[in-house]
């Protein structure tokens, strides 16, 4: 299965600010994905990145927001935008990952943000 | 998608098997039947997938009636190690929708 590698792992940043989260993966990949996963919740799906064209957000997410880059098929970016505290969070990319017979996906071990 | 309905928490001992049934009545004729386990501080990783009867690998396995309109996770003599949050997903695309899990706790 594909090895995600995300950076940061943690970071603390001051309100107002801007984080851009990294997420490499050892294989080409169609699509990549981003989530969050707020503290003691569950994930949620921020949006799907494409190689070559702009990500697709879900409801509740926007470009300005989380602007999302996707250079290529190993490599994309998440930008978190203008910070306050409600944004800290674990940030998570995925990658659909080709097991065989059915399809599952990997995940990376997150970025935890703390907005303060 | 079809929504998933699975305890909040379990306990269980070393040695123990571990039994969590997911139910998901709204369960579509295309859609599969996925669970994730997540430690602390990780991403969530998938441990079986299926569509109908029985599922099983290394690590779990996956019982689906008839139905479909529920499932079991079967982890055997579960360790420490086993201790996490279990999620169930039925969909049959990228858009995984995560419900809260169930989480396990494994004592000695």
């Amino acid at each position: 299965s594909a090895v995600i590698s995300q950076k940061p792992s943690r970071d603390i940043c001051q309100r107002g600010t801007s984080l851009t989260i990294q997420c490499q993966v050892d294989s080409q990949v169609t699509m990549m994905f981003w989530y969050r996963q707020q503290p003691g919740q569950s994930l949620t799906l921020i949006a799907t990145a494409n190689q070559g064209s702009e990500a697709t957000y879900e409801s509740g997410f926007v470009i300005d927001k989380f602007p999302i880059s996707r250079p290529n098929l190993t490599f994309s970016t998440l930008t978190v935008s203008n910070m306050s505290p409600e944004d800290s969070s674990i940030y998570l990319c995925s990658v659909e990952d080709d097991r065989g017979d059915f399809y599952g996906y990997t995940f990376g071990s997150g970025t935890r943000l703390t907005v303060v | 998608l079809a929504k998933t309905t699975q305890p909040i928490s379990m306990d269980s001992y070393e040695g123990q098997e571990v039994n969590i049934t997911c139910s998901h009545n709204n369960i579509a004729t295309n859609d599969y039947i996925t669970w994730y386990q997540q430690f602390p501080s990780q991403g969530p990783r998938f441990i079986i997938q299926g569509y109908k009867t029985k599922v099983t690998n290394e690590v779990a396995s996956l019982f689906i009636p008839a139905d479909r309109k529920s499932s079991t996770l079967s982890l055997p003599r579960v360790s420490l190690s086993d201790t996490a949050v279990y999620y169930c997903l039925v969909g049959n695309d990228y858009k995984l929708s995560f419900g809260a899990g169930t989480t396990v706790t494994v004592r000695a």
